[in-house]
């Protein structure tokens, strides 16, 4: 079956403009996570959404970042004013639900580049 | 503050050893824990995962968990060249996975 997707693969950008990252998760898939990983560096944990509950958002940097789920399917993520630290691959990755214990499938992520 | 740790490596091993990957956790109550590997340019892939004290075998991998001494590892055996990746230890918790850096495997043929 699909896997999850995202898009763009590629995003290359300017400094100080807005951007917007696409996810489409496994479908039946109720929870729906949002990692960064910056160059040489492990997965930090940005959002998550788990059904219609209210995501958490511990994880989010800075309040430049925000990510939204419609229909408890596709999920964007939103950079706006784009920062050259925030250069990293962004991936979405998808759970059937979250009780501490699922697996989390990776989608391929979108590599940004703001220069 | 919730910690993973793990040496980055790189382990370098000769083709058909057994590699050993080590993790740390700092929260005694962590509940699950898994194993991504992830080759460079990639996105990260399950190897495994592992809830109770003890061993799992899958195949040529084995993950280990002490939660009483808080760490986990994963044995490879019989390594291949096909192996040489780097390999993501992550603690679960509601709502979202705490990784370690990773540690570069090399095998060698």
């Amino acid at each position: 079956g699909a896997g999850v997707s995202q898009s763009p693969s590629n995003k290359v950008t300017e400094k100080g403009k807005d951007v917007e990252l696409r996810c489409d998760p496994i479908s039946g898939h109720t929870a729906l996570y949002w990692y960064r990983q910056s160059l040489g560096q492990g997965l930090e944990f940005l959002i998550y959404f788990q059904g219609n509950s209210a995501p958490d958002k511990s994880g989010l940097p800075s309040d430049r970042f925000s990510a939204e789920r419609t229909g408890g399917s596709v999920s964007t993520l939103t950079i706006q004013r784009t920062q050259q630290e925030d250069s990293a691959v962004y991936l979405c990755a998808s759970s059937l639900q979250w009780t501490g214990t699922d697996t989390q499938y990776f989608g391929p992520g979108t590599r940004l580049t703001v220069l | 503050q919730k910690e993973v740790e793990q040496n980055s490596g790189p382990l370098s091993v000769p083709e058909g050893a057994i590699a050993s990957l080590n993790c740390t956790y700092s929260d005694r109550g962590s509940q699950s824990f898994f194993w991504y590997r992830q080759y460079s340019g990639k996105s990260p892939e399950l190897i495994m995962f592992i809830y109770s004290n003890g061993d799992k075998e899958d195949g040529r991998f084995t993950a280990q968990l002490n939660k009483a001494s808080q760490y986990v590892s994963l044995l490879i055996r019989d390594s291949q060249p096909s192996d040489s990746a780097t390999y993501l230890c992550a603690v679960g918790y509601t709502g979202k996975l705490i990784f370690g850096q990773g540690t570069t495997l090399q095998v060698k043929p």
